[in-house]
């Protein structure tokens, strides 16, 4: 499967532990991204990389929230001191180019329950 | 801050109606993409849309782009069961490389 690929797809865990998901883009692409998704809404952009770089960050995310793409291949989403609004789905998607935003190629998403 | 709608929210018809899908934003837009997204599924691309104007066709689904680059819709002739799932349109913020997702409709097609 040459896909964009997540895990865990599901984490159930209990306020105020940290969890962290991981996110294998298509490997000849260079651009990622992580949304959020919460039950009847759009996708929720939070970051964006462009190979290691870290370009933008969404001014509503928390600082509990942290992304890394160390070597521009794999990235991973760690969320500390989860909250209970931190329950949603999160999509990683994966794009090839240098302008303006092309085709995004989503994962199935790891669904984050705190309870 | 920008903000990109779509109305309407929600969309039941019938098997074998037309179904369209609004998209407006608060700011002119360089690009819209519209992306389904199936009942328990991810969002998947179905078309960018760059020139002002432009009208695109894929089968049965018309997507245009409005003269001032600021709205776009979706039509869906003589609609299926297929059809089912949440549409959304995205495009960049201003200056920005990323994709800000409206808000959505979801159409339900009636057997």
């Amino acid at each position: 499967d040459t896909g964009v690929s997540q895990n865990p797809r599901h984490k159930i865990t209990k306020r105020g532990q940290n969890v962290t998901f991981r996110c294998d883009p298509i490997s000849e692409h260079n651009r990622l991204y992580w949304y959020r998704q919460t039950l009847g809404q759009g996708p929720e952009f939070l970051t964006y990389f462009q190979n290691e770089a870290q370009l933008e960050k969404s001014r509503l995310l928390s600082d509990r929230f942290s992304a890394e793409r160390p070597k521009g291949s794999f990235s991973t989403l760690e969320i500390q001191r989860t909250e209970q609004g931190d329950s949603a789905m999160y999509l990683c998607a994966s794009s090839l180019g240098t302008g303006l935003a092309g085709e995004l190629f989503f994962g199935e998403g790891s669904r984050l329950t705190v309870l | 801050g920008q903000q990109v709608m779509q109305i309407p929210q929600y969309q039941h018809v019938q098997e074998g109606e037309d179904f369209t899908t609004y998209c407006n934003s608060s700011t002119t837009l360089s690009n819209i993409q519209w992306y389904k997204q199936r009942p328990g599924g991810h969002p998947v691309f179905l078309i960018q849309l760059v020139k002002s104007g432009e009208v695109k066709k894929q089968k049965r689904l018309t997507f245009q782009f409005g003269e001032a680059k600021k709205n776009s819709s979706l039509h869906i002739t003589a609609t299926q069961t297929t059809d089912v799932g949440t549409y959304f349109c995205a495009g960049p913020l201003t200056g920005a490389n990323n994709l800000f997702f409206g808000t959505g409709t979801r159409l339900t097609v009636i057997p």
